[in-house]
């Protein structure tokens, strides 16, 4: 079964500072997608990022950036100049075209001023 | 261009009793799916529909929940009957085509408590 853990349940960092948050994946699939998403308190889940397991490169937008070994099956995310908006919930999700969003449990990220 | 509505945004009900929720996708995405969030978990997928067909209901309690997505826009879910353990929040999104490496646009959510 192809599973996705986010070990870290809660994180803080000062503004402006920099943090990673980790995602582990199993699966046997060759080709997927792995997506960060972002769920701000009460409002609706946005996309933060997107990987095709085929690109070696990793994907950046803006702040926000991922480190994906796919060999040991991690994708983390880095936000740096951390602001205040970026206070969420986040989660990580894997999908492919056998298997559907699976998301992880999610990390909740605090920005202190 | 508009989001993806869902109403109502909370519901409380006793168990046993019958709950719908509605849900307005972006206009022109053929794809909407339906999410199950218990608090401290990852959204879990319901069920997928492609237009107005089901495409994926593997992980719907079919003894309880119903879908359905009549013409191919709106979509209601339904409860019936109500257990304490359906308490989530379920959230509605939709994508443009429904390939797995599209994006998904998600709605607010409806909070449901079951007392």
């Amino acid at each position: 079964a192809q599973t996705v853990t986010q070990s870290q349940p809660e994180m803080s960092v000062q503004e402006a500072e920099t943090v990673t948050l980790s995602c582990t994946y199993d699966t046997s699939e060759s080709n997927y997608y792995l997506f960060w998403y972002k769920q701000p308190p009460s409002r609706q889940m946005i996309l933060v990022i997107r990987q095709e397991a085929y690109k070696q490169q990793n994907a950046t937008e803006n702040r926000f950036s991922v480190n994906f070994q796919k060999a040991a099956k991690s994708f983390s995310l880095k936000i740096s100049d951390s602001q205040l908006g970026d206070t969420a919930m986040y989660f990580c999700a894997f999908t492919s075209g056998t298997y559907k969003y699976i998301f992880g449990t999610g990390t909740r990220l605090k920005v202190l001023a | 261009e508009a989001g993806v509505a869902q109403s109502p945004r909370y519901k409380i009900i006793e168990k046993r009793q019958s709950v719908a929720f509605w849900c307005n996708p972006i206009s022109g995405h053929a794809t909407l799916y339906w999410y199950q969030q218990i608090l401290g978990q990852g959204p879990k997928l319901l069920i997928q529909f492609q237009n107005n067909g089901v495409v994926d209901d593997s992980q719907l309690p079919k003894d309880r929940f119903s879908a359905e997505r009549l013409k191919g826009v709106d979509s209601t879910l339904k409860i019936q009957p109500a257990k304490l353990e359906d308490s989530a929040v379920y959230l509605c999104a939709s994508s443009l085509t429904g390939h797995y490496q599209e994006t998904q646009y998600f709605g607010p959510g409806t909070r449901l408590l079951v007392l």
